[in-house]
């Protein structure tokens, strides 16, 4: 299958602080890549969808300016969070579809993110 | 009523046992239906894909897709304490947009 990797794997800050999380597609090109957020015994929320040289598309509910998004390049695209707060406290993951007319997508291993 | 449902578990089974996990969805025009495995604190692992409906099979793992009744199941043969883990269901229509289940917690024991 498909390689993506997430880095960092886990992170602990302070209230207030920016946090940015890079997702990798190791081994294609993706467009087109996700962000979910996955709170414990529950499952996965989509909350942007991240275009490589444009916006990202954002779900409902989801605070654009607090959860940054860039897709630079065909292979990385960042997630950052904004003046974290405890609630944003969560397992982030990242998924990019692989090009080729399915519709698969290919998760990264996801980074939990504790705020203090 | 949510889009999909899916039993949140837990599942336990002796090794060995056949598996069946399943979900029921209301959108009629889902298309893509994937099955996900995901480890305790790890992304979710890709099992199987299937278009439309049918069958598709991959070594002990069968994914079923009945569209008529809105209804996938994911069965695994000769489980394994290695299969413990929770399975997502996750469909889609044309668009990129995966809609998941809330995962079904299995545990094989030995």
């Amino acid at each position: 299958g498909a390689v993506v990797s997430q880095h960092p794997s886990w992170v602990i800050c302070k209230s207030g602080t920016s946090v940015k999380i890079e997702c990798r597609s190791l081994d294609f090109q993706a467009t087109t890549m996700f962000w979910y957020r996955q709170f414990p015994k529950q499952s996965l929320m989509l909350m942007a969808t991240s275009n490589e040289g444009s916006k990202a598309t954002y779900e409902q509910g989801v605070e654009k300016d607090k959860f940054l998004i860039n897709h630079a390049s065909l292979t990385l695209s960042t997630l950052t969070v904004t003046s974290a707060h405890p609630e944003d406290s969560s397992f982030y993951i990242c998924s990019a579809r692989r090009p080729g007319g399915s519709n698969t997508q290919y998760f990264g291993p996801g980074t939990r993110l504790t705020v203090l | 009523q949510k889009e999909v449902e899916q039993d949140p578990g837990p599942l336990s089974v002796p090794e060995g046992a056949i598996v069946s996990l399943n979900c029921t969805y209301s959108n009629s025009a889902f298309q893509y239906f994937m099955w996900y495995r995901q480890y305790s604190r790890k992304g979710p692992e890709l099992l199987m894909y299937t278009y439309s409906s049918g069958n598709k099979e991959d070594g002990r793992f069968t994914a079923q897709v009945d569209k008529s009744s809105k209804y996938i199941s994911l069965f695994i043969r000769d489980s394994q304490p290695s299969d413990s883990a929770t399975y997502l269901c996750a469909m889609s229509l044309n668009t990129d947009k995966l809609i998941f289940g809330t995962g079904t917690r299995l545990q094989v024991f030995p």
